[in-house]
């Protein structure tokens, strides 16, 4: 199984920073990566797929790239409704997996 | 608005089987995929299965291989997962979730459920 390694594991910021997070393939998946928010007793929303694409209603602060193994998310200017736990995935091969969460935190 | 609505959950004591389901509205059920993902407590997700839009594809996680089984009913709109030989590592929320894609999915999950907790224990 393909797996995904995300860091940090969390992270500290403040209202209106500009927060980055990797997720790292053990192979290459092309571009069949999407990144998923997650608040707290909550089911997991779509941001990004396909690597670099915004979810319809999305933000437009969120954005995405990579391909191959290295991806990224970004949060050009945090708001207090973004800290949750993130996670990649990738859907290039069975099994889907994702990474183990960044949980983002107020600083 | 796309709705998901599981159902099913509770407490199971190893060994013992449990049924899931995922009342689906608002699209058109019977042109998607459709997965379950679960999530232990305090931890992340894990891919559980996935059935295409008309049950004839089906795919497993290697933890769930035998003893799950997914199947949906599109006259009624729902999905299910019939869980059998359930352990204490099978406690978890159970997210049913649409896929973006018809006919076999892509894996890329656009809606989700709220979730099912399901309690494997003596």
């Amino acid at each position: 199984a393909i797996q995904l390694t995300q860091f940090p594991s969390s992270l500290s910021a403040s209202v209106g920073d500009r927060v980055t997070i990797t997720c790292r393939a053990s192979q290459g998946i092309s571009s069949a990566l999407a990144w998923y928010q997650q608040k707290p007793g909550k089911a997991p929303k779509l941001l990004i797929y396909d690597a670099s694409s915004l979810e319809s209603g999305v933000p437009s602060r969120f954005s995405g790239s990579g391909s191959g193994t290295d991806f990224t998310l970004t949060i050009s200017s945090l708001q207090p409704e973004d800290f949750a736990t993130y996670y990649c995935q990738q859907f290039n091969n069975y099994p889907y997996t994702f990474g183990q969460g960044t949980k983002l935190e107020i600083k | 608005e796309v709705q998901l609505l599981e159902s099913g959950g509770g407490l199971v004591q190893p060994g013992g089987s449990l049924r899931l389901s995922c009342a689906a509205s608002g699209f058109t059920f019977s042109s998607y995929a459709m997965s379950w993902v679960r999530q232990a407590p305090g931890k992340g997700l894990v891919w559980v299965s996935i059935i295409s839009n008309r049950g004839g594809i089906t795919f497993y996680a290697d933890s769930v291989k035998g003893r799950f089984t997914i199947s949906r009913d599109n006259s009624k709109n729902t999905l299910y997962l019939q869980m059998n030989s359930l352990r204490a590592e099978d406690t978890a929320v159970y997210y049913c979730a649409k896929d973006d894609y018809g006919v076999k999915g892509r894996g890329l999950f656009d809606y989700w459920g709220q979730g099912t907790l399901v309690t494997v224990s003596s």
